[in-house]
């Protein structure tokens, strides 16, 4: 299986803020990398596929970027709504493994 | 407009078998490079995938759990069914169902783009 980490496994950070999460994989996956959103009690929401491609109707402040092994979300004003967990996952390779996760907190 | 709902028990005793049934719409598991999946989530801990079923019938399996999932589709009732056998209290988790889109022909660019509400199944004699 190709082991997806994720680092800080949790930050604080202020509305304004900008924000990056790192995701690193075990092997080279190319571009073949997601970012989900789950907030407490609901399912993930998509948002980035292909390492840095924009699912319909996330807002912009969310961007990808990175290939091969190393791969960042980065959030460019953060919003109240953004304080959440944030998972990757790679798509290279059944199983499709996810990341451990990186919970941002309101600081 | 898609959407995906999981069914099944909330609890079940360990050693017994899991059965699990999403029932979805909008979309056709007979239709070209459409699959669903599962993933489960345990209490405050991070995403698990589980099995992937494609429109063609393929099926994929996490290699961890392989000898205890069986996913199956029934396309005229729009519903995909996951077994899980010989459950235990460490099987105690949120199960998702989610639709897998593919953004190309590579088969490599894909994610799930719409997921179901999700199911607490507990684990417990």
């Amino acid at each position: 299986d190709i082991q997806m980490t994720q680092s800080p496994s949790s930050l604080s950070a202020s509305v304004g803020d900008k924000v990056t999460i790192t995701c690193r994989a075990s092997q080279s996956i190319s571009s073949y990398l997601n970012w989900y959103q789950q907030k407490p009690g609901k399912a993930p929401d998509l948002l980035i596929y292909a390492a840095s491609s924009l699912q319909s109707g996330v807002p912009s402040r969310f961007s990808g970027s990175g290939s091969g092994t190393h791969f960042t979300l980065t959030i460019s004003s953060l919003q109240p709504e953004d304080f959440a967990t944030y998972f990757c996952q790679q798509t290279y390779s059944t199983p499709h493994t996810f990341g451990g996760g990186t919970k941002v907190e309101i600081k | 407009q898609i959407t995906l709902k999981e069914s099944g028990p909330t609890l079940v005793k360990p050693t017994q078998t899991l059965t699990l049934t999403c029932t979805f719409s909008g979309f056709s598991l007979s239709s070209g490079g459409v699959g669903v999946g599962w993933i489960r989530q345990p209490p405050g801990k991070a995403l698990e995938w589980l099995a992937l079923i494609f429109w063609n019938d393929d099926k994929r399996y996490s290699p961890s759990l392989e000898s205890r999932l069986t996913i199956t589709k029934d396309t005229s009732k729009n519903q995909v069914v996951l077994t899980m056998t010989n459950m235990d209290p460490v099987d105690t988790a949120t199960y998702y169902c989610a639709h897998w889109n593919y953004y190309d022909s590579s088969g490599y660019s894909a994610a799930f783009d719409y997921w179901g509400q999700g199911t607490l199944v507990t684990v417990s004699s």
